[in-house]
């Protein structure tokens, strides 16, 4: 069973159409959850941690929540540069190794 | 990516030969890893270091072997008993106790035909 399940893999949006990436997670004891941004053929972008349940946290069009079973990413009027696929990642408490789903390819059409 | 350098960006090898991956960083950071990504997959885990010359294998570190002889460089090599080497491998660096996030370098994709 995966720990990191992210949905759906794939989303296609009309620029402007606001909507959520889910990661849910299965690890017992989380220390942090993590966002990151991936571009085509290059490494991951960091975008967010998350710590504690009923966190949240935002950068120009991104917002990032936390709950005890799950994550999402909010984007908000997006734009055809947000197309990327975000990677969720989670650890488990202690200096454990990060723990990867598989991502949600989202594209942004004008 | 800044400050972690991966190189080549392309490199391309013949079945039986071992090959090795670059991966530098100035950002002074303790930890360093190594992930393999495929189509579909997600990241996964090969090596991972959290100090000079120590290193711990990871979820998928069969036919691979790593060193951490100097706090900037962790090279990979793939080896001729990794089945399936063809693959993007990232490198990346963390700082302990000061974050907890990981950064990445550029990535190297590596075609073994």
């Amino acid at each position: 069973e995966d720990q990191v399940t992210q949905s759906p893999e794939a989303l296609r949006l009309q620029e402007g159409e606001s909507s959520s990436l889910n990661c849910s997670y299965t690890v017992s004891g989380l220390r942090g959850l993590f966002w990151y941004r991936q571009d085509p053929g290059k490494g991951p972008e960091f975008l967010f941690t998350l710590y504690s349940a009923g966190e949240e946290k935002e950068k120009e069009r991104l917002k990032a929540t936390l709950t005890k079973k799950e994550s999402f990413l909010h984007i908000t009027a997006p734009k055809p540069e947000d197309s990327a696929t975000y990677l969720c990642a989670v650890q488990e408490a202690g200096n454990t190794p990060l723990v990867f789903g598989k991502g949600t390819r989202l594209s942004v059409i004008a | 990516d800044g400050g972690i350098t991966q190189s080549p960006k392309y490199l391309f090898r013949k079945e039986g030969q071992n090959v090795t991956l670059s991966c530098e960083q100035n950002l002074n950071h303790d930890a360093m890893y190594w992930y393999r990504q495929d189509p579909g997959q997600g990241l996964r885990l090969i090596y991972y270091s959290q100090i000079v010359n120590d290193f711990q294998k990871g979820d998928i570190a069969e036919g691979y072997s790593v060193s951490r002889e100097k706090k900037e460089s962790f090279p990979l090599t793939v080896t001729s008993a990794q089945k399936n080497p063809t693959a993007f491998y990232l490198c990346a660096t963390h700082n302990p106790g000061h974050s907890d996030e990981q950064y990445f370098g550029p990535g190297t994709r590596l075609t073994v035909t």
